[in-house]
């Protein structure tokens, strides 16, 4: 099962909404994780089951889709939101897949 | 609570072999299965293979099979990923990760370890 994200990059304000995609190249119901990456730190886990947001992570992320199409959003980007974000696939595995990764960025 | 804690990194020359280690401390290391990802300066996560300790039974991604061996030891709660043959392309930050969730959901990651930088250099 291929992922592919988009955009590959953006360049946000804090404050601003972010929207990130990702498509499966078939469908997976919700077996979909989200992670938000920083330099030099292993990911972390934001999101599982397309929707339920981990514990400790705040209210500002949210996760939605099913089937093949699915979206990570960010309601108001705070300064520490600046990394990167990768979907996975859980439908199907091993073998597990990953996106190639979104970089928010600062404008 | 979980928590994996990984070796320190490595410099190694082509073609010899790296093994790190990923030592689990809090809760139960034979109920939880145990995943290895790499990532390439610069680049995404790549799946390498994961291990069912309770079971021993390791599976891997295609494009290492031969070269990879992920191992468990239980009586010290550490898991192994040994690759051989090293080339230049597999300069990359190594982590482990349980695989987490049970029932209809699961198989996310969930802790990381905190990565093992293996350079390959001549």
């Amino acid at each position: 099962i291929q992922l592919t994200q988009s955009p590959s990059s953006l360049s946000a304000s804090v404050g601003d909404r972010v929207t990130i995609t990702c498509r499966a190249s078939q469908g997976i119901s919700s077996y979909l994780a989200w992670y938000q990456q920083k330099p030099g730190k292993a990911p972390k886990l934001l999101i599982y089951a397309a929707s339920t947001l981990q514990s400790g992570v705040p209210s500002r992320f949210s996760g939605s889709g099913s089937g093949t199409d699915f979206t990570l959003t960010i309601s108001s980007l705070q300064p520490e939101d600046f990394a990167t974000y990768y979907c996975q696939q859980l439908n199907s595995y091993p073998p597990w897949t990953f996106g190639q990764g979104t970089k928010v960025e600062i404008k | 609570q979980v928590q994996l804690v990984q070796s320190g990194a490595e410099v190694k020359k082509p073609g010899s072999s790296v093994k790190v280690s990923c030592k689990a401390s809090g809760g139960t290391f034979s109920s939880y299965a145990i995943s290895w990802v790499r990532q390439a300066p610069g680049q995404g996560l790549e799946w390498m293979g994961r291990i069912i300790p309770i079971l021993g039974i390791a599976n891997y991604a295609q494009k290492f099979q031969g070269r990879v061996t992920i191992t468990a030891d239980k009586s010290t709660s550490t898991a192994y990923m040994e690759l051989s043959s090293l080339r230049s392309e597999d300069t990359a930050v190594y982590y482990c990760a349980t695989v987490s969730g049970s029932g209809s959901y699961a198989g996310w990651f969930d802790p990381w370890g905190q990565g093992t930088l293996v350079t390959v250099s001549s």
